[in-house]
């Protein structure tokens, strides 16, 4: 099992542009999440889908982040124009879901640099 | 809503000495409890969870966390530490009704000094 597959691994932009970053979650896995790691604020949820849907963005700091799941082996975190705060590292994360508690399987995280 | 405090940012420890990292958290609901490890460069590994049952529990590498539930804490703790151990530990809690929703405290970086 390869495991949950990020990419890019490191990415450095200027402040204006648009940043994608691509998540593969674990085959079979229908589950899907976003989290963002700061010195400041530590490690915070975005978003989580189930079945490809997103369930709870309450964490989606404003409305220049985006995410889409078009299907369950694909997610996508958008953010549009991107701002030097942005910089973090983003995490990705899958669980096999099926009610109650089901472990959470991270990839190794995207490092986001805005210049 | 949860929180979660993690009470030493970073511990430096000897090899082989024992050790122990603080985690105390709030909420108005029963809760999971976990701890999860972050090696360098690497995403988080879920170390050792509480979901019912005995307070105390165990990971396959030596280390153990007990749930008090009147003190609201979830401390982590290794009797001998090993150079591999280095690395950050996170505390997190999730509620039983959004059990998907883990809430993490900041962190502590455990340094293993030989």
């Amino acid at each position: 099992d390869a495991g949950v597959i990020q990419s890019p691994r490191h990415e450095v932009t200027e402040m204006g542009q648009e940043v994608t970053l691509r998540c593969k979650p674990i085959s079979g896995h229908n589950s899907l999440f976003w989290y963002r790691q700061t010195m400041m604020r530590g490690l915070e949820l975005l978003i989580y889908f189930n079945n490809n849907v997103p369930i709870d963005d309450s964490g989606m700091p404003e409305d220049r982040f985006s995410a889409k799941m078009p299907n369950a082996s694909f997610s996508t975190l958008k953010i549009q124009p991107s701002e030097p705060r942005d910089s973090a590292v983003y995490f990705c994360a899958s669980s096999l879901f099926s009610g109650g508690y089901n472990e959470q399987f991270f990839g190794p995280g995207t490092r986001l640099t805005v210049l | 809503a949860q929180s979660v405090t993690q009470l030493d940012s970073q511990v430096p420890v000897f090899e082989e000495a024992p050790v122990e990292l603080r985690c105390n958290y709030s909420s108005s609901v029963s809760v999971y409890l976990f701890w999860y490890v972050q090696y360098p460069n690497q995403g988080l590994q879920l170390l050792l969870k509480y979901l019912s049952g005995s307070t105390l529990v165990e990971s396959i590498n030596g280390f153990e966390a007990e749930f008090n539930k009147s003190q609201t804490s979830f401390h982590l703790r290794k009797p001998s530490v090993h150079i591999s151990d280095t690395a950050e530990y996170f505390c997190a809690v999730s509620d039983l009704q959004g059990a998907q929703k883990l809430v993490f405290g900041q962190g502590t970086r455990l340094t293993i000094n030989p």
